[in-house]
């Protein structure tokens, strides 16, 4: 059974850059599959941040593509993401997500992350 | 990017109830869309994928159906444990969107 677990500071200062992990486990990040942020401010909807498959091939959604960054650590079997010049609008709860692509079967519980000073 | 709608935004149905929750595209997206559940607090569930294909563990009585522009989610018979709200989610184009959601709750 797959597992995914995010984790990261739950309270990130205006300008400064949100750094999330998600601990993958029961499976390797190095298969053939592609992982996925996705976010959701509260009370709202579910926005898709990009993407990055076992090769390290990345995808990103344009509306924040200039801050966005998602990577990879095989060794550690664990998933990125590092969001920069965040503002109040980034308050949200990040989810990490195996295989949009082929209809996200495994999901993490998503980790709230706040932007305040 | 392709818009994403969802109708009704939100019902109110029983126990027992059969529920369609209707899903379009802006644009031709053939099979590739996906039905999510979420019950709040928690993180979305994978119900259906490539449109019409139920998850491993799901249960039967929910089903998909469509392809280009327009697709439904219908559960054949509302149990307790369904009320939640259901979003669609098309990955044929990048960047990948999300509809806005149907929120089901109790009459």
């Amino acid at each position: 059974q797959v597992q995914l677990q995010e984790s990261g500071p739950g309270l990130v200062k205006p300008s400064g850059t949100l750094s999330l992990t998600c601990a993958v486990s029961g499976g390797s990040i190095s298969s053939t599959n592609w992982w996925s942020w996705v976010r959701q401010p509260p009370g709202k909807g579910l926005e898709w941040i990009g993407e990055i498959s076992h090769s390290g091939r990345t995808n990103y959604n344009p509306s924040l593509r200039s801050r966005v960054t998602i990577s990879t650590d095989k060794s550690k079997n664990q998933l990125y993401l590092k969001l920069s010049s965040v503002t109040a609008a980034d308050t949200a709860v990040y989810y990490c997500a195996r295989d949009l692509v082929a209809g996200g079967d495994y999901w993490g519980q998503g980790t709230l992350v706040t932007v305040s000073s | 990017d392709i818009q994403m709608t969802q109708s009704p935004s939100s019902l109110s149905a029983s126990v027992g109830d059969r529920v369609t929750i209707t899903c379009r595209a802006s644009q031709g997206i053939s099979t590739y869309l996906a039905w999510f559940q979420q019950i709040p607090g928690k993180a979305p569930k994978s119900l259906i994928y490539s449109a019409s294909r139920l998850q491993s563990g799901v249960p039967s009585r929910f089903s998909g159906s469509g392809s280009g522009t327009d697709f439904t989610l219908t559960i054949s018979s509302l149990q307790p444990e369904d009320f939640a709200t259901f979003y669609c989610l098309q990955y044929s184009t990048y960047p990948f969107t999300f509809g806005p959601g149907t929120k089901v709750d109790i009459k």
